[in-house]
């Protein structure tokens, strides 16, 4: 089934850098949005682009798609401590079921 | 002010033994759903409600059997419980499908 591989496992970085994660696709989707999980929480929402954007800024993110590479990268600016998480991808595949498939993460590790 | 609460955070229980989890949202959502995030992180899609009718079944043992008593409830229960059933679950809800999902902050099982 699609599924997102998001791509470091693992990422560790001092506080001020910027933080780039990516998220590869096997088919087709109408959008793909960025979760957030902090540890012992729940996902949250952080951003969806839709397959004909190419670029979105919220903050300190910016997030990229490329349908054409079926990919996908997440940056975190200007990174904090606060930033410290796990982040997941979630792929819409084009005429599948309507469900939302998650990839495996990328643990992110800020240090003050 | 809690979107997604689930309950219990915590549950140890023995083999054998059959549990619920309980789950509400007041966002008003049509849509919830059971994820299961296994001890890797990587978070599957188990059930989706719409409207309080099942619209995703996904290969799920059928010792686990949801019930939406209405649109604002998604309980989970668990059968017979297994050691392989050790995860943390998330309920979730939506607008609609494969929109923006509001995430609970997760039941973590164990099974002994």
């Amino acid at each position: 089934s699609q599924q997102g591989e998001e791509d470091p496992q693992a990422l560790s970085i001092q506080e001020g850098e910027n933080a780039t994660m990516n998220c590869s696709y096997k088919t087709s989707i109408n959008n793909l949005q960025w979760y957030r999980q902090n540890s012992g929480r729940g996902l949250v929402h952080l951003i969806l682009i839709r397959s004909n954007e190419r670029e979105k800024h919220s903050g300190r993110l910016r997030v990229t798609l490329d349908t054409s590479k079926k990919s996908s990268s997440l940056l975190i600016t200007a990174s904090r401590a606060a930033d410290t998480a796990s982040y997941f991808c979630a792929t819409d595949a084009k005429g599948g079921s309507e469900k939302l498939v998650f990839g495996k993460g990328t643990k992110l590790t800020v240090n003050p | 002010d809690t979107a997604v609460s689930q309950t219990p955070k915590y549950l140890v229980t023995q083999m054998g033994n059959d549990k619920s989890i309980k789950c509400e949202q007041n966002l008003g959502h049509d849509t919830m759903y059971w994820y299961k995030q296994d001890s890797k992180k990587f978070l599957k899609i188990m059930f989706s409600y719409n409207n309080k009718e099942l619209i995703i079944n996904e290969t799920v043992p059928n010792r686990f059997s949801p019930k939406s008593p209405d649109k604002a409830h998604l309980n989970l229960h668990i059968n017979s419980l297994e050691l392989g059933d050790s995860a943390v679950y998330f309920c979730a809800s939506s607008h609609g499908t494969v929109n923006t999902i509001y995430f609970g902050e997760g039941s973590w099982l164990t099974v002994v």
